[in-house]
């Protein structure tokens, strides 16, 4: 099996822009969930997605945003970007069962997004 | 809230040696338990996972850990490195039998293998 894959693999941006980050989970797999890693903060959770549905949402401003298809690829947004969106933004896909038991997440390469 | 402790932000050792990473979580319910590592340059990889029965399990490489519910922890271990085991290890939880994926991940441990 494929494993997840993310696109873009890198992008600069500039202040002020807007940004969407793509993510294609493995075959068969229905939740999508990604992270922001940064030196400083660490590995944080944005938010999850199963069958089209945000199921939770991380402490993340509104700017940051996200959607799931009805394929299970998902796609995040992030507007007005800011010097501090910096990061490392990482997919990750697990089979998403109802109530997420025994389920394990696979992640992606990342996108490194570059804010300048 | 739950949160998870990593002690050793930095660790190096000499091929051969013996590897214990510490991991601690605070959550007052069940727990499924990961350990992932992030080799250089490489996207993040599971190494092992816990979610019940035999608190002792073994992963890929030659790693294992286990889980000791009283104290809340979860250590990685590894009889003998190797020069290829440098890398970034994080250990991460999530709510057993709860409505989401949501992983919690301690903030890593950089390992360094010297030759």
């Amino acid at each position: 099996k494929a494993g997840v894959t993310q696109t873009p693999r890198y992008l600069i941006k500039t202040r002020g822009q807007q940004v969407t980050l793509s993510c294609s989970p493995i075959s068969g797999h229905r939740s999508v969930s990604w992270y922001q890693q940064t030196p400083g903060q660490g590995l944080q959770f944005l938010f999850e997605y199963f069958s089209e549905t945000q199921r939770n949402k991380g402490n993340f401003p509104g700017r940051f945003s996200g959607r799931q298809f009805s394929n299970s690829r998902s796609e995040m947004n992030v507007s007005t970007l800011e010097l501090g969106d910096s990061a490392l933004y990482l997919c990750a896909s697990s089979g998403g069962l109802a109530g997420a038991t025994y389920d394990t997440q696979y992640f992606g390469p990342g996108t490194r997004l570059t804010v300048l | 809230a739950q949160s998870v402790s990593q002690h050793n932000h930095h660790v190096i050792l000499s091929e051969a040696a013996s590897l214990e990473l510490g991991c601690n979580y605070s959550y007052g319910g069940t727990v499924n338990l990961f350990w992932y590592v992030q080799y250089p340059g490489q996207h993040l990889q599971l190494l092992l996972k816990y979610f019940s029965g035999d608190p002792l399990v073994k992963g890929i490489k030659g790693f294992e850990a286990e889980f000791i519910k009283s104290k809340f922890s979860f250590n990685l271990r590894k009889p003998s490195v190797q020069w290829s085991d440098t890398a970034e290890y994080f250990c991460a939880v999530t709510r057993y039998g709860g409505a989401t994926n949501k992983l919690i991940f301690g903030t890593g441990t950089l390992l360094a293998v010297q030759p």
